[in-house]
């Protein structure tokens, strides 16, 4: 299996700017979180899907940020405007209670907004 | 909300055995996680304890006590290649909730 797969790896972009992460999870599983990973404020949980259905976005820290997850195979966390405060790792992960809800992470977009 | 609390950092010399503690508070918990960073890398997951005891995964090995919400990781025959972060997080219904991690340095 290819594992967790996203897209940009590496983004820098200008204050401002629109910016869109992209993530296709372990096929088969029907969870799906974004994380994000600061020095600051460490690996933080954004929003979780289940089935493709949003069911938590208490960590979305404001209206910057949505997400979406239109089939089971794709998701997106988009934040507009971008602030400088958003640089980060943005970490995607999926599960399966088939496999004992372990969740697998993929390799993550740092984030750098200028 | 949860709260977790492991050392920031420890250092240890190859073949030594370290072990990284994790106490927690927490409501609705289901068990505890282990997961592996390294530099640059994405976290990748180690262990879970669901029920009290001591599970062993070959170097590596992980502890539960539910009563005293305490757990640890202990990794054996340390090996250069282990020098990364280790998160403990906390599995209650769905959601983790991840430690501030411990960076464990190997020296040769």
């Amino acid at each position: 299996d290819a594992g967790v797969i996203q897209s940009p790896r590496h983004e820098v972009t200008e204050m401002g700017q629109e910016v869109t992460l992209r993530c296709k999870p372990i096929s088969g599983h029907n969870s799906l979180f974004w994380y994000r990973q600061t020095m600051m404020r460490g690996l933080e949980l954004l929003i979780y899907f289940n089935n493709n259905v949003p069911i938590d976005d208490s960590g979305m820290p404001e209206d910057r940020f949505s997400a979406k997850m239109p089939n089971a195979s794709f998701s997106t966390l988009k934040i507009q405007p971008s602030e400088p405060r958003d640089s980060a790792v943005y970490f995607c992960a999926s599960s399966s209670p088939r496999e004992g809800d372990t969740q697998y992470f993929g390799p993550g977009t740092r984030l750098t907004v200028l | 909300g949860q709260s977790l609390e492991q050392p920031s950092e420890v250092t240890a010399v190859e073949g030594a055995i370290v072990q990284i503690n994790c106490t927690y508070q927490t409501s609705g918990f289901y068990g505890l996680s282990w997961y592996q960073q390294h530099d640059g890398g994405a976290p990748t997951f180690l262990s879970y304890n669901a029920l009290d005891g001591l599970e062993e995964t070959g170097r590596f090995s992980s502890f539960l006590s539910r009563s005293d919400s305490y757990g640890y990781l202990l990794l054996q025959e340390l090996q250069m290649k282990d020098s990364a972060s280790y998160f403990c997080a906390v599995y209650n219904d769905y959601k983790l909730s991840f430690g501030a991690g411990t960076t464990v340095t190997v020296r040769a």
